[in-house]
């Protein structure tokens, strides 16, 4: 079946600018994490879902990091005025009720300029 | 503080051989671990996992070892293989949260295998 699915793949955002990131999990599974990954870095935890609840909101780094899942099934994660430090690979990942283990979609990059 | 430590960045083996990827974490409170395996441009990609109250899980070439007093685990792959070249993560979580069952990653290392 198909896996989970994120895009944009890579983006590219001036300094200030917002951001909106997309996933679209596994058909079925009821919790879905963000992750962000730094390079050379592990990808480590933001925010987790389950279903249209958000459960979990302690990794996100500042008040400018919001996302939603409204329907229970695709997420939007949402950076506002971007910054450089935001630049990284984020992760999507999902997973059938009982939380393990979790599939993660391919990521997107971010660059901020 | 790292609480899921991988220390070796990389690791080069040769073909057929065994590779053995290492893994200490500091919480005592983790009791789910897994591995993912990562290529480049691609998202992490589930191994092969371990609940705490196993000592060793095998799947095919893929054997993971669980050491709870010394917190540490281990991923055996045998006999490797050149596909096998990819960063390997360890991820740990705590199973039965009532919430989020996040993964705590470590930082990765890298195995080459050579032909």
């Amino acid at each position: 079946g198909a896996g989970v699915s994120q895009s944009p793949r890579y983006k590219v955002a001036k300094r200030g600018q917002d951001v909106a990131l997309r996933c679209d999990p596994i058909s079925g599974h009821v919790s879905l994490f963000w992750y962000q990954q730094a390079l050379g870095q592990g990808p480590e935890f933001l925010t987790y879902f389950q279903n249209e609840a958000q459960l979990d909101k302690s990794g996100l780094p500042s008040d400018r990091f919001f996302a939603e899942r409204p329907e229970g099934s695709v997420s939007t994660l949402k950076i506002q005025r971007t910054q450089q430090e935001d630049s990284a690979v984020y992760l999507c990942a999902s997973s059938s009720p009982g939380g393990q283990p979790q599939y993660f979609g391919p990521g997107t990059r971010l660059t901020v300029t | 503080d790292q609480q899921v430590k991988q220390n070796s960045p990389s690791l080069s083996v040769q073909e057929g051989r065994i590779s053995i990827l290492n893994c200490d974490y500091t919480n005592s409170m983790f009791d789910y671990f897994l591995w993912y395996k990562k290529y480049p441009a691609e998202g992490p990609t589930f191994l092969i996992s371990i609940s705490s109250i196993k000592d060793k899980n095998e799947d095919g070439r893929f054997t993971v070892f669980l050491n709870k007093s010394a917190k540490h685990l281990s991923l055996h792959i045998v006999p490797s293989q050149p596909g096998d070249s990819a960063v390997y993560f360890c991820a740990a979580s705590r199973i039965g949260q009532g919430g989020s069952e996040k993964l705590v990653f470590g930082k990765g290392t890298k195995l080459t295998v050579n032909p």
